[in-house]
This record gives structure tokens, C-alpha cells and sequence, in this order.
């Protein structure tokens, strides 16, 4: 079984597209995340939800709009898309907001041509 | 500020023999946690430990050691018997109050048979 599954893997657009990747963990974790890796392999993160609430903002264009319609699940759409935005996205859930071992989905690969 | 830092971009080591990641931080918080992961070829991000500030002893799973010197603030990953599967990228980790993990650079281990 899963434990955090996104989808999907990989994802070839062309700029100005609208996408959603989508994220859902079947762990009971309470808080989950977004975070984004860039080509040099760094981790940044994006945003984080706790049972439906956003908890963390971090200074990411308003075309990114995270969803989270039940605490098993969190969506990341974007507008809009440009050059820059693509990357490694990966969803990580935890148990709760102050146990921090984070559980990675696969992530997705986001091209934008 | 808070902050991750892995001076090693890249190392080597020998089938069967130990290695050391290092890790250092940087934070103001009394309370944080500090993680390390592994990243393969593969690309999904694997949990290996977790050493808490307040913890007396470093933290053991396996053949994965943290030697946590906290006056130093430094948190090295030990590898023990190295092995060809342990060829990857490794993040070091802090969480902190505010809920978020940040990551550092990355160190990519080679295992040489």
C-alpha cells in the first residue's frame, strides 16, 4: 500500500497551461506539505495544511493555489505556467504539525516547455 | 536566520567501510529536530533518523548513526559498512517552531565496489 501517492509522475506542458498534481496520504497524518525541488536538487517548501487549514504560506506566486478537501488529501494547482515553475514537486504528510518526520510521496516531475 | 549546511556537495567511499555526511545549523529556536533523508537515482525521498534537541544520546537506526554535537551545532550522518544500494543524495534536515522543515544542499554519496 501507498502511504503518500501523487500523481502525476511526470508532467510536460507548454507556458501559460493550467495543471493540478494531486496528493493523498493513507497514513491518518494530520498536516501535509508541498515542497519543491529545484534542478540543483535543493528542497524548499511551499505550503502546509493541518486538517484543512493552511499553516504555512511560504512567498510563493499566487498561481500556485493549494487545495486540501479533506485531511487525506492536498492538491497543488497551478496557473498559468511559466519556464521557472518547473521542477520536482513532492507531497509529504506527517503525523501531526509537531512531529516532523515527513512522508514523501514519489514526487512529480513537472516540465514546462 | 535558521539554516541547513552540507559543505560536501559529493564524496566517495568503499564498499563495506564507514563514511561521515557532515551537517551543520544554524538556529535561535531551544527546541528543533534535525533529520537526515536519502535520495537515489530513483528519486524518492527516504527517511533514515531523527535526533531531537533535547535528546541525550545520538540517535541509531541500523547502520545509520547522528553524531549530534549540539555545542557545535553539528549533526553528521555515519554510514556504517557502506553498501552499493547506499549510493544516493542525503539531505540533512531541521524542523523548527514554525512547522517547517528546511533542508540543506545535499551531499551525493558514491559506494565504489
Amino acid at each position: 500500500d501507498t502511504a503518500v501517492s501523487q500523481t502525476p509522475k511526470y508532467l510536460v506542458t507548454q507556458m501559460g497551461n493550467d495543471k493540478s498534481i494531486k496528493c493523498e496520504q493513507n497514513l491518518g497524518h494530520d498536516t501535509m506539505y508541498w515542497y519543491k525541488q529545484d534542478s540543483k536538487k535543493f528542497l524548499k517548501i511551499m505550503f502546509s495544511y493541518n486538517n484543512k487549514e493552511l499553516i504555512i504560506n511560504e512567498t510563493v506566486p499566487n498561481r500556485f493555489s493549494p487545495k486540501s478537501p479533506d485531511k487525506a488529501h492536498l492538491n497543488l494547482h497551478i496557473n498559468s505556467l511559466e519556464l521557472g515553475d518547473s521542477a520536482v514537486y513532492f507531497c509529504a504528510s506527517s503525523q501531526q504539525l509537531e512531529k516532523w518526520t515527513l512522508h514523501f510521496g514519489n514526487g512529480t516531475r513537472l516540465t514546462v516547455t | 536566520a535558521q539554516k541547513i549546511t552540507q559543505t560536501q556537495p559529493g564524496m566517495f567511499v568503499q564498499e563495506k567501510e564507514a563514511v561521515t555526511l557532515d551537517c551543520t545549523y544554524d538556529t535561535s529556536d531551544p527546541s528543533y529536530g534535525l533529520f537526515w533523508y536519502k535520495q537515489p537515482s530513483s528519486g524518492e525521498m527516504i527517511f533514515l533518523i531523527y535526533q531531537g534537541s533535547y535528546d541525550q544520546q545520538n540517535a541509531t537506526e541500523g547502520r545509520y548513526s547522528l553524531n549530534f554535537q549540539k555545542a557545535r551545532k553539528s549533526a553528521n550522518l555515519v554510514i556504517s559498512a557502506s553498501q552499493l544500494g547506499d549510493s544516493a543524495m542525503y539531505f540533512c534536515a531541521m524542523s523548527q517552531l514554525s512547522y517547517k522543515l528546511i533542508f540543506g544542499s545535499g551531499t551525493r554519496l558514491l559506494v565504489r565496489p
